[in-house]
């Protein structure tokens, strides 16, 4: 049973739009949630990270997490075409496990 | 800062055969990490080590698969006898430290196809 559940596991979006994905943990024992993007052919890189209540705001991107339910969502706002790409979240323990989970593909189309 | 450099690139197999990946991380980062990613999907966690040791290889098929970091920094994949479900990027990772909010940095991959 996958332990970190993202969804939706597709999602289109119009070029300008907003994009939101979902992530939550089954698992207790997690204290930071990490959001990577990996485009097609490329290795994962780091967008974004949380582990207070509330929201986080990097440019077009906000991450919002709530700790009781363990879950965290991403929003894009104005979406681009360079945002299409496989949205991968994580959960971590503090004895460093990471738990990953299967991914959200973005399409975003001009 | 150099990023974590793994080689091959690319590794077209038949079955049985047997292959090695390699991975250098990041200078400093005594956490290193390697990933089975199938298409599509997210990274499935195979081995992790700090240092020289094997902290976590529950994942590691171990009749077949192996992995080690002697020296605490470059660290060695093997497969031994590959089958065509071993069909996948395996990516290596580094971290600094065990803190649970040391961010990952990832290798470009190894995009294996076992025919």
């Amino acid at each position: 049973q996958q332990k970190v559940q993202q969804s939706p596991e597709s999602l289109i979006v119009p070029e300008g739009g907003m994009a939101s994905l979902n992530c939550t943990s089954s698992d207790r024992n997690v204290d930071y949630f990490w959001w990577y993007r990996q485009h097609s052919g490329k290795s994962p890189k780091m967008l974004m990270s949380i582990f207070s209540n509330g929201e986080k705001e990097e440019g077009r991107f906000t991450v919002h997490l709530n700790k009781a339910s363990l879950h965290t969502s991403l929003h894009i706002r104005d979406s681009q075409p360079s945002d299409s790409a496989l949205y991968l979240c994580a959960a971590s323990k503090s004895n460093y496990q990471l738990i990953w989970g299967s991914g959200t593909k973005l399409i975003i189309k001009p | 800062e150099a990023g974590v450099t793994q080689s091959p690139r690319y590794a077209v197999l038949q079955e049985g055969q047997a292959v090695s990946f390699w991975c250098d991380p990041i200078s400093g980062h005594d956490t290193l990490y390697w990933y089975q990613q199938p298409r599509d999907q997210g990274p499935q966690l195979l081995v992790y080590f700090r240092d020289e040791a094997v902290i976590d290889n529950s994942q590691l098929p171990s009749d077949r698969f192996s992995a080690v970091r002697p020296k605490g920094t470059n660290s060695t994949l093997k497969i031994q006898s590959a089958k065509q479900g071993d069909t996948a990027t395996y990516l290596c990772a580094s971290s600094r430290g065990q803190l649970s909010n040391e961010r990952l940095f990832f290798g470009h991959g190894t995009k294996l196809s076992v025919l």
